[in-house]
């Protein structure tokens, strides 16, 4: 089965632009999370949905926005992007939305912001 | 809020050797999950092992086992017969039992960056 897959695998924008990025969860995983990894730095929690829903937020700015579909892939936006930007973004799956199930990684999207 | 703090920025090990890394956490609550995750430069985190907070025993996995002290707050990840393969980022991520809205996310702590010389 495949894992979880994130795309781009690499971008590159400019300050003030605007950013989608994809993540497709493990087959039968209905739960996507996100994640902001800085350089040198572990994850920060961004954002979960589950069955389309958001059930957590993490202490990032209104430019950053979500959303899940139907077929429970996901998609973050960033708008307004700002040098700070510039991270490592991992998305995550699980099954459900509740904690003894551990979460899946994709290899994520470096985002790099000039 | 939780917190989780891993002390040693960088470790190294002879390859076969044994090799210990550090974890504290800090959480009011009485059940939780602990996790440790391997995160080597093609950069997607792999879980190596997880531990339940309720279960006293200590969790192993093949060639990793975990020292958790439940009321110091420790939970250290023991790499035994250390392998080339296990060079990597190694994060400590805590995770809450509860439930409701919100609870589904795991807090890391900053890495420790392990090498295994050969």
């Amino acid at each position: 089965d495949a894992g979880v897959t994130q795309s781009p695998t690499h971008l590159i924008k400019t300050r003030g632009q605007h950013v989608t990025l994809r993540c497709s969860p493990i087959s039968g995983h209905k739960s996507v999370s996100w994640y902001q990894q800085v350089l040198g730095q572990g994850p920060q929690f961004i954002f979960q949905y589950y069955e389309k829903e958001e059930r957590g937020r993490g202490n990032f700015p209104d430019r950053f926005s979500a959303r899940q579909f139907p077929n429970y892939s996901s998609e973050l936006n960033v708008n307004a992007l700002l040098l700070g930007d510039s991270a490592l973004y991992l998305c995550a799956s699980s099954p459900k939305d509740r904690g003894r199930e551990p979460q899946h990684f994709g290899d994520g999207t470096r985002l790099s912001i000039l | 809020a939780q917190t989780v703090t891993q002390s040693q920025p960088e470790m190294s090990v002879q390859e076969a050797e044994t090799v210990t890394l550090s974890c504290t956490y800090d959480t009011s609550e009485s059940n939780y999950y602990l996790f440790w995750y391997k995160q080597p430069p093609s950069r997607q985190m792999i879980l190596v092992i997880r531990q339940e907070a309720y279960k006293q025993q200590n969790a192993t996995e093949n060639r990793f086992s975990v020292n958790f002290q439940k009321a110091a707050k420790s939970f250290s990840l023991k790499i035994s017969d250390s392998q080339l393969g296990d060079t990597a980022m190694y994060f400590c991520a805590f995770m809450t039992a509860y439930s409701g809205a919100g609870s589904y996310q795991l807090t890391f702590g900053k890495g420790t960056k392990l090498s295994v010389i050969p």
